[in-house]
């Protein structure tokens, strides 16, 4: 089974403070993406990476921006975190290649204060 | 477009009773469709998906049917478990999307013992 983990389930934050959210995927996919899941308004691309050093914005970047130095890992950054950026981030990867659902890991739930 | 509100669609049925969750599309180039099933304080968890090329798709208890006519999506679930309580989410891409998906906003499934 595909087993993607996110470093942390709860984060509490200040605002101003540049955060970092990890997930790593254990079966070699070329494919990545970061969502955040906000009530009714349900999951929303923030950013995807298809390879390592490769990145592309999803609909919703600003604020935020992602490293992906290694297959396996890819962050998402956010630079001088806000009050509007509590929400549930999901971190999901794909094999790449054709159409194959993608796998999530069980969310960071952030605050920021 | 969808009214955003904070609280999601709710479906409830009777432990037993077969469950029908639906979910209209509205981007006539999607060719590939996904279920996932979100429990609480996890990631959302694929269930079932289906292509263009096909109109129905059987799981195990599931069953997913697709009219590209009227662009529509459902998600029969055969004797309704407690255990799957949890908000469903319908999911579309298409050949063009890099692999991205785009989801809806997610249908709550309560079951009634």
């Amino acid at each position: 089974d595909v087993k993607v983990t996110q470093s942390s389930r709860y984060l509490v934050k200040r605002t101003g403070e540049k955060v970092f959210l990890e997930c790593v995927q254990d079966m070699d996919h070329e494919n990545m993406f970061w969502y955040r899941q906000d009530p009714g308004l349900g999951l929303r691309l923030i950013y995807f990476s298809y390879d390592v050093k490769m990145k592309e914005k999803g609909d919703i970047p600003e604020g935020y921006s992602v490293s992906r130095e290694k297959k396996e890992r890819f962050s998402l950054i956010l630079e001088s975190a806000s009050t509007n950026q509590t929400s549930m981030y999901l971190c999901a990867s794909l094999v790449g290649g054709g159409h194959q659902p993608q796998h999530f890991g069980d969310g960071t739930r952030l605050s920021i204060l | 477009g969808e009214s955003v509100g904070l609280h999601l669609p709710t479906l409830s049925v009777q432990e037993g009773d077969n469950s029908i969750i639906n979910c209209a599309y509205s981007n006539s180039a999607s060719d590939y469709f996904i279920w996932y099933k979100q429990e609480s304080g996890k990631g959302p968890q694929f269930i079932i998906d289906i292509r263009s090329n096909m109109d129905k798709r059987q799981g195990q208890r599931v069953t997913v049917l697709l009219n590209k006519t009227v662009k529509h999506l459902s998600l029969q679930i055969a004797a309704t478990q407690p255990g799957d309580s949890a908000v469903y989410f319908c999911a579309e891409s298409y050949a063009g999307a890099n692999s991205k998906l785009t989801f809806g906003k997610g249908i709550t499934l309560s079951v009634r013992p």
